[in-house]
């Protein structure tokens, strides 16, 4: 399967632990994104990267919140002392940047205790 | 404030006709837009998209129709079929700098919809 994957596909943790998640892209991408979704809403933009760089990130990315990619492949998103409105379907996404589109992985589904 | 807005949350449309799925958006600075559809437990799926300098783009049994002026596009599929049932969602791009691909997606609340056999 050459598509994005994300792992783990499910995370429960208690409030205050923290969590680390991670993305493969596919592999000639070099845009990745990540998105958060909640119930009832569509994916929210949380930050994105071009290769290694981080070249924008969205004001829902509280100071708790720190996403890395350090060799322009995969990608981590980490969340510090989370909190229960923290629960929710992180998705990440590629592009190769000759066109719009994103394509998706399955996302990690994450809840907070 | 939503920028990218779908008010249906549901639609059923019996197997063999059109389904049209509307959505509006109030931002002039969106240059493509998109329409993905999404399975549980899946990630969304890409479909279609329209750059914002067109009024419309087919593919196959998707049609996407931009009106730029209403601020509002649909999405039509013809014939329906029950592997169509999912929800869609309409995403709208706003570049991040100035390179072509470096996008920010905006999405709508998604529209659940049913093909009836």
């Amino acid at each position: 399967d050459t598509g994005v994957s994300q792992n783990p596909r499910h995370k429960i943790t208690k409030r205050g632990q923290n969590v680390t998640f991670r993305c493969d892209p596919i592999s000639e991408h070099n845009r990745l994104y990540w998105y958060r979704q909640t119930l009832g809403q569509g994916p929210e933009f949380l930050t994105y990267f071009q290769n290694e760089a981080q070249l924008e990130k969205s004001r829902l990315l509280s100071d708790r919140f720190s996403a890395e990619r350090p060799k322009g492949s995969f990608s981590t998103l980490e969340i510090q002392r989370t909190e229960q409105g923290d629960s929710a379907m992180y998705l990440c996404a590629s592009s190769p940047g000759s066109s719009v589109s994103q394509f998706f992985g399955p996302g990690t589904r994450l809840t907070v205790l | 404030d939503q920028q990218v807005k779908q008010n249906s949350p549901s639609l059923s449309v019996q197997e063999g006709r059109i389904s049209i799925l509307n959505c509006d958006y109030t931002n002039s600075m969106f240059d493509y837009f998109l329409w993905y559809k999404k399975y549980p437990a899946e990630g969304p799926t890409f479909l279609i998209s329209i750059s914002s300098i067109k009024d419309k783009n087919e593919d196959g049994r998707f049609t996407v129709f931009l009106n730029k002026s209403a601020k509002h596009l649909s999405l039509h599929i013809v014939p329906s079929q029950p592997g169509d049932s999912a929800v869609y969602f309409c995403a709208a791009s706003e570049r991040i700098g100035t390179n072509f691909g470096n996008e920010k997606l905006t999405f709508g609340t998604g529209t659940r919809l049913t093909i009836i056999p």
